[in-house]
């Protein structure tokens, strides 16, 4: 029962250095998030993907990419990473079956990002 | 939904106290209301989904109410144990796959 799993967990990069977060979900939800959750501001949505082959922009977009590459799996690019962008990243699915908005979302553990 | 409030902050209280907290949020363009528990080091989890006026979900010594009208949900938490301390997420939906959280309630219970 792995859920939703993240990798890396810890990363610190340089400014203008780029990076993929992976996450990949084995519930078979079709909907998937990514957020960043900063020091008194609650988790903030980045992009999200309601189904396979759809992404939407979230609260936060700019600076990021997203990719879902198969319904398992949806990664976040940081192109050229900024010391604005140190955050904790989550990733989360939802089955997004039926009625929108009133599934709960299965988060993973997080990834630590620091741009230096 | 954009402006979600929560409230307070933080709360500490001692191990055995009952305890409540407040989601405010615009009761326009309503669908569900979510709560989750979030530890330190974990991951947030999911407590509760509610969608009609006056729904009442419980689990366990947690509890939680709607108003969809004049647009809050309480958080309720009877004979609060130290594994309680954790922030409290509420989470709004308009209908669509975006959920707003608030910035949380922090609750720690001391022993």
């Amino acid at each position: 029962n792995a859920g939703v799993t993240q990798n890396p967990k810890f990363q610190v990069l340089k400014t203008g250095q780029s990076m993929t977060l992976q996450c990949a979900q084995d519930m078979n939800h079709n909907s998937m998030y990514w957020y960043r959750q900063d020091p008194g501001m609650g988790l903030r949505l980045i992009y999200y993907s309601a189904s396979e082959g759809t992404t939407d922009k979230g609260e936060v977009p700019n600076g990021y990419n997203v990719s879902r590459l198969n319904k398992r799996e949806f990664s976040l690019r940081l192109e050229s990473a900024a010391p604005s962008q140190t955050s904790v990243y989550f990733c989360a699915s939802s089955p997004g079956t039926g009625a929108l908005g009133n599934q709960p979302q299965h988060f993973g553990d997080g990834t630590r990002l620091s741009i230096l | 939904i954009l402006n979600v409030e929560q409230s307070p902050q933080s709360l500490h209280v001692q191990e055995g106290d009952s305890t409540n907290f407040t989601c405010s949020f615009p009761s326009s363009n309503f669908y569900a209301l979510h709560w989750y528990r979030w530890e330190t080091a974990k991951s947030p989890e999911a407590l509760f989904v509610m969608t009609l006026n006056g729904d009442e979900k419980k689990k366990g010594r947690i509890s939680a109410t709607l108003n969809t009208k004049e647009g809050y949900s309480y958080l309720y938490i009877k004979g609060s144990q130290p594994e309680d301390s954790a922030t409290y997420l509420c989470a709004p939906t308009s209908g669509t796959y975006k959920y707003i959280f608030g910035t949380g309630t922090r609750l720690k219970v001391l022993a």
